[in-house]
């Protein structure tokens, strides 16, 4: 079983709609969550950062932890054309000064106008 | 402004070739990484190094080579017994013991082999 698992997309909606993006991880010890936005030939760029369960909030991104169910979300309210990107979800524990992050493999969302 | 630079953007390759891709960062980041990025793989480490004169393997190593001889940069050389080179390459940076609060990464270099 990989580490990170995501949705493999991809994923298209209209303009305004809520979209909801997944990740499952398998261990337990992963403490710290976060998501990437990618936009085409691009590097990833911080969205979003979690650490242990709950949710947060900026604008209309959402960032959901279920440690229960080692389970993370990203929902997108009110989505426009403009967040049309790759998503890249990640997670890592802390093994000291070597730590280092795993990434789910991405999932394409297309925002029709 | 800080940031990673990686050069160039757009890097095509002849089979039997080495070609070397440069990674140059401003942020004052102790560690560094390289990935290689493929439809439907995500992002796959090659290498990463912690500190200067530092490297460690990551999952597939294989065909690459990587030197830290700098903190600012750390470049990725594709040698000719990577089979399948054709891809996103991305470099990213952490400060040491900071990664788990995410990295930055570069625009990437796209290397194609002709």
């Amino acid at each position: 079983q990989k580490e990170v698992e995501q949705d493999p997309g991809p994923l298209s909606v209209p303009e305004g709609a809520i979209v909801s993006l997944n990740c499952t991880y398998s261990n337990s010890a992963f403490q710290y969550f976060m998501w990437y936005r990618q936009y085409s030939r691009k590097g990833p760029e911080l969205l979003m950062y979690t650490y242990s369960s709950g949710n947060k909030e900026d604008g209309r991104f959402t960032a959901q932890v279920d440690k229960s169910s080692k389970y993370i979300s990203l929902f997108i309210r009110d989505s426009q054309p403009s967040d049309s990107a790759t998503y890249l979800c990640a997670t890592g524990r802390n093994t000291g000064a070597n730590s280092k992050l795993t990434f789910g493999k991405g999932i394409t969302l297309s925002v029709r106008p | 402004d800080g940031g990673i630079t990686q050069s160039p953007k757009y890097l095509f390759r002849k089979e039997g070739q080495n070609v070397t891709l440069s990674c140059e960062q401003n942020l004052n980041h102790d560690a560094m990484y390289w990935y290689r990025q493929d439809p439907g793989q995500g992002l796959r480490l090659i290498y990463y190094s912690q500190i200067v004169n530092d490297f460690q393997k990551g999952d597939i190593a294989e065909g690459y080579s990587v030197s830290r001889e700098k903190k600012e940069s750390f470049p990725l050389t594709v040698t000719s017994a990577q089979k399948n080179p054709t891809a996103f390459y991305l470099c990213a940076s952490s400060l040491r013991g900071t990664a788990l609060y995410g990295y930055t990464f570069g625009s990437g270099t796209r290397l194609t082999v002709v």
